[in-house]
């Protein structure tokens, strides 16, 4: 079974929608990051959470809003969508307490397309 | 303004050739540096990572190389497979963050033909 749970998977919505992706993990660890992953751009980070009650802006955290609602779970809404929010969204994971570096664990994606 | 760099959007080898991919960072503050390699469909994995105290770390076929007085990191595939093609990102935590947050490049395309 995966880790970190990312649903949906793929997502068609048209401009104006109110949309929420949801990611799950059975990972146990505290902080859970929302990235963003525009071709050629890499990926680029939207919100973190460093437990239940933190909440952190990223680089691009403008349209965007998240919530933590439990320590296994952290969704990342859309307002409005627009069609420049059309990307793949990564959810990641990671224990600073198992790991030096802070290496980071992604679920699999979602693929939304904004009309 | 992006504080780790891949120039290279994508890298083309044969197979049992060494593939070499580069990164370079501007932070001085950044301690750790990690490489991901990421496969079409599914969210990118740890590959390997290196501390800013050593200039090599190994792991079979793959050897991370830091030259932090030229901010400057690089990925060898040795030998390289068809397998091995993909996205790969280099990523480099900030120890001067409180949150330890990790900054990735735009990642390099890998492509290996037999």
């Amino acid at each position: 079974d995966a880790d970190v749970t990312q649903t949906p998977r793929n997502r068609i919505t048209k401009t104006g929608k109110r949309i929420m992706l949801e990611c799950s993990q059975t990972k146990g660890h505290d902080r859970m990051y929302w990235y963003r992953q525009d071709p050629g751009l890499g990926l680029r980070l939207i919100y973190y959470s460093f437990d239940v009650k933190d909440i952190n802006k990223g680089e691009i955290s403008d349209g965007y809003s998240v919530s933590r609602q439990a320590q296994a779970k952290f969704s990342l809404s859309l307002e409005s969508a627009i069609p420049n929010q059309t990307a793949l969204y990564f959810c990641a994971t990671s224990d600073p307490q198992g790991s030096a570096y802070n290496e980071q664990f992604f679920g699999p994606g979602t693929r939304l397309t904004v009309l | 303004d992006q504080q780790v760099k891949q120039n290279s959007p994508s890298l083309s080898v044969q197979e049992g050739r060494i593939s070499i991919l580069n990164c370079d960072y501007t932070n001085s503050m950044f301690d750790y540096f990690l490489w991901y390699k990421k496969y079409p469909a599914e969210g990118p994995t740890f590959l390997i990572s290196i501390s800013s105290i050593k200039d090599k770390n190994e792991d079979g076929r793959f050897t991370v190389f830091l030259n932090k007085s030229a901010k400057h990191l690089s990925l060898h595939i040795v030998p390289s497979q068809p397998g091995d093609s993909a996205v790969y990102f280099c990523a480099a935590r900030d120890r001067g963050s409180t949150l330890g947050r990790l900054y990735f490049g735009r990642g390099t395309q890998l492509t290996v033909w037999p």
